[in-house]
């Protein structure tokens, strides 16, 4: 079936770093993906919606400048936290939708971020 | 392995039918669990969440589930559906610290 690969799956940065997560469809186009994050016991919060060659849609609260995406190709789209700071430190997960029907919604495994 | 499996892929109803998604995990510990729904081009929504306490949740538009530790289950239920709950539905669990894992989905066609 359709895979989401999402790298990497663990990363712990310094302050004050950027860092960089990538969501890749392998076997399908992704005309759209989203972009969210846990914080502990809580529910998945979407921070955007990011459209192949066009630029991302943010959530009212998310940081444009702080959350960077950018969704070059039907295949990528990525997710830089920069200026990082401990509070950024949360669970990043993507999904995407596949760009036949747009009614097939496949996650990536997640990624766990620690800024230190 | 933790893992989530929905046991129905595809679940077609008539609109006033009752509806039961099953949703299982594999996992020893104590568990967070979420159903999600997401509509066709839309983002994931939550339905409702267990974290603790009375087994038996409610969620927004009509839906409930049910936390069954025994079975390690938390179905999802609506006793009459609409048109417009078509859509796709995600259980999701998160193993207190660990990261969420959700199952493959099943989707939803509610006819008029």
């Amino acid at each position: 079936g359709a895979v989401v690969s999402q790298h990497p799956s663990w990363v712990i940065c310094k302050s004050g770093t950027s860092v960089k997560i990538e969501c890749r469809s392998l076997d399908f186009q992704a005309t759209t993906m989203f972009w969210y994050r846990q914080f502990p016991k809580q529910s998945l919060m979407l921070m955007a919606t990011s459209n192949e060659g066009s630029k991302a849609t943010y959530e009212q609260g998310v940081e444009k400048d702080k959350f960077l995406i950018n969704h070059a190709s039907l295949t990528l789209s990525t997710l830089t936290v920069t200026s990082a700071h401990p509070e950024d430190s949360s669970f990043y997960i993507c999904s995407a939708i596949s760009g036949v029907t747009g009614n097939t919604i496949y996650f990536g495994e997640g990624s766990w971020l620690t800024v230190v | 392995a933790q893992s989530v499996s929905q046991h129905n892929h595809h679940v077609i109803l008539s609109e006033a039918a009752s509806l039961e998604l099953g949703c299982n995990y594999s996992y020893g510990g104590t568990v967070n669990l979420f159903w999600y729904v997401q509509y066709p081009g839309q983002h994931l929504q939550l339905l409702l969440k267990y974290f603790s306490g009375d087994p038996l949740v409610k969620g927004i538009k009509g839906f409930e589930a049910e936390f069954i530790k025994s079975k390690f289950s938390f179905n999802l239920r609506k006793p009459s559906v609409q048109w417009s709950d078509t859509a796709e539905y995600f259980c999701a669990v998160n193993p207190r610290g660990g990261k969420l894992i959700f199952g493959q989905g099943t989707e939803l066609s509610v006819k008029p």
